[in-house]
């Protein structure tokens, strides 16, 4: 089956500038997850979707960050302004159902480098 | 908040050797753990995992074990090899409505030849 995509894969801007990266899940999977893995730390999770509504956003800068999954399939995290701590690799991830102890699969990530 | 903290955060070994990295974790609640491998500049993949209901898994030359009563689970990969260098995480499973992945700060693996 078809991985989890994710585009671009490297973007490089300059602080306070604003950015979008893109996710398609795995087909099916109702959930989907945003992490933010800083260079020499494990995955962070932002905000989970659970079809198109949100379950968790707990973690997400909400003054910088937004994320959306309109039709509960694609999905977008924007950040805007973006900041030098913001360099990371953002990473999408789809399950099944969590609340099964499904297996999430990842993406390939993007890479930002915010100048 | 619950966390989850893993050692060492590098790890090196000769080739055939032995590796166990270990993590504990804060929820006692959580039932489910995983473990994902990291190759550079490529995606998290699954490696193994372990529900509460169980002490031990074994998948060929890895096997992960678990103490509920201590809170902490280990990766023990044996007869390492070069293709095993990579960086590991251990992860725990929140029992709230999110069943979210705690993840650990990752474990450098680098099998020497």
């Amino acid at each position: 089956e078809a991985g989890v995509a994710q585009s671009p894969r490297y973007k490089i801007i300059e602080k306070r500038q604003s950015v979008a990266f893109w996710c398609n899940p795995i087909s099916g999977h109702a959930t989907l997850y945003w992490y933010q893995q800083i260079l020499g730390q494990g995955p962070k999770l932002l905000i989970q979707f659970q079809n198109n509504g949100v379950v968790d956003d707990s973690q997400l800068p909400k003054d910088r960050f937004s994320a959306e999954r309109l039709k509960g399939v694609d999905s977008t995290l924007k950040i805007q302004p973006a900041k030098l701590e913001d360099s990371a690799v953002y990473l999408c991830a789809s399950s099944l159902d969590p609340g099964v102890l499904n297996e999430q699969f990842f993406g390939p990530g993007t890479r930002l480098t915010v100048l | 908040g619950e966390n989850v903290e893993q050692h060492p955060s590098t790890l090196s070994v000769q080739e055939g050797d032995s590796a166990v990295i270990k993590c504990t974790y804060s929820d006692s609640a959580s039932n489910y753990f995983p473990w994902y491998k990291q190759e550079l500049g490529k995606r998290p993949q699954l490696i193994i995992d372990i529900r509460s209901n169980v002490g031990e898994k074994k998948d060929q030359r890895i096997a992960v074990t678990l103490n509920k009563t201590a809170k902490h689970f280990s990766l023990h990969i044996t007869e390492t090899q070069p293709e095993d260098s990579a960086v590991y995480f251990c992860a725990a499973r929140l029992m709230d409505s999110s069943y979210k992945l705690i993840f650990g700060s990752g474990t450098r693996l680098l099998v020497r030849p």
